[in-house]
C-alpha cells in the first residue's frame, strides 16, 4: 500500500524559495506518476505539474512553468517540488498525489505541507 | 480559471439524493475519463470515483458517477452526515500546454441540513 509523506509548514519570505519533499512508502516511486496540487486558503485545487513515467517527462501547468521544478530521488524514493520567487499568493498547502498513469485520477494523496509567504 | 465548472454548492436532508454537475468541454471531460474527489474540512482530498463511474475499494456505493458528452454527474444517494464535504470533478484536457494538463472542477460545498 503507498503511503506519503510530506515534509513540514514552511514560512518564506517574497522572493525567496521553498522546496517541499515528499517520501513514497510501499511502491517504487518511478513506476508511479506522481503529481503537486496546490489549495489556497478558501480556494479550491489547482494542479500544478505531474510525471508522466511512459516517457519519463514532468509536464508543469503553464502558469507555473519557468518557477517550478519537481524532481525524483529514486535511490531514497522522495519526490521534491521546488517553487522559487515566492509571493503571497503562493500561499497554500501544498500536496503530492500519486497515480498509475498522469490522466488517471490521484488515489495516494500525502497529508499536506502549508506553506506561508510572508515578509 | 478553471475549465471545468461546477455549481459551487448543493446541498440535502439524511437520506436524500444529491446530485452534482461537472461542466467541461470537447478536450476534457469529452476524450478524457473523469474523477471525483471528496475532501472533508481540514483534511487532504481522496479519490472518489475514478474512471468516470468506478469506485475505488472502501467507497461506498452510495456513490456514483455518470458522463455524457462534456458533462459529468456526482450522485449521492441516502445522503448522510459525514458526507458534507467539498466535491471537485477532475480530467485529463489535451488541449494545454502543449502535451496537455490535469484540470479541477470549481469545487461544490455539499452542506446536510
Amino acid at each position: 500500500q503507498v503511503q506519503l509523506v510530506q515534509s513540514g509548514a514552511e514560512v518564506k519570505k517574497p522572493g525567496a524559495s521553498v522546496k517541499v519533499s515528499c517520501k513514497v512508502s510501499g511502491y517504487t516511486l518511478t513506476e508511479l506518476s506522481m503529481h503537486w496540487v496546490r489549495q489556497a486558503p478558501g480556494k479550491g485545487l489547482e494542479w500544478m505539474g505531474g510525471f508522466d513515467p511512459e516517457d519519463g517527462e514532468t509536464i508543469y501547468a503553464q502558469k507555473f512553468q519557468g518557477r517550478v521544478t519537481m524532481t525524483e530521488d529514486t535511490s531514497t524514493d522522495t519526490a521534491y517540488m521546488e517553487l522559487s520567487s515566492l509571493r503571497s499568493e503562493d500561499t497554500a498547502v501544498y500536496y503530492c498525489a500519486t497515480a498509475s498513469q498522469v490522466r488517471d485520477g490521484m488515489d495516494v494523496w500525502g497529508q499536506g505541507t502549508t506553506v506561508t509567504v510572508s515578509s | 480559471q478553471s475549465v471545468l465548472t461546477q455549481p459551487p454548492s448543493a446541498s440535502g436532508t439524511p437520506g436524500q439524493r444529491v446530485t452534482i454537475s461537472c461542466s467541461g468541454s470537447s478536450s476534457n471531460i469529452g476524450s478524457n475519463t473523469v474523477n471525483w474527489y471528496q475532501q472533508l474540512p481540514g483534511t487532504a482530498p481522496k479519490l472518489l470515483i475514478y474512471s468516470n463511474n468506478q469506485r475505488p475499494s472502501g467507497v461506498p456505493d452510495r456513490f456514483s458517477g455518470s458522463k455524457s458528452g462534456t458533462s459529468a454527474s456526482l450522485a449521492i444517494s441516502g445522503l448522510q452526515s459525514e458526507d458534507e464535504a467539498d466535491y471537485y470533478c477532475a480530467a485529463w484536457d489535451d488541449s494545454l500546454n502543449g502535451r496537455g494538463a490535469y484540470v479541477f472542477g470549481t469545487g461544490t460545498k455539499v452542506t446536510v441540513l
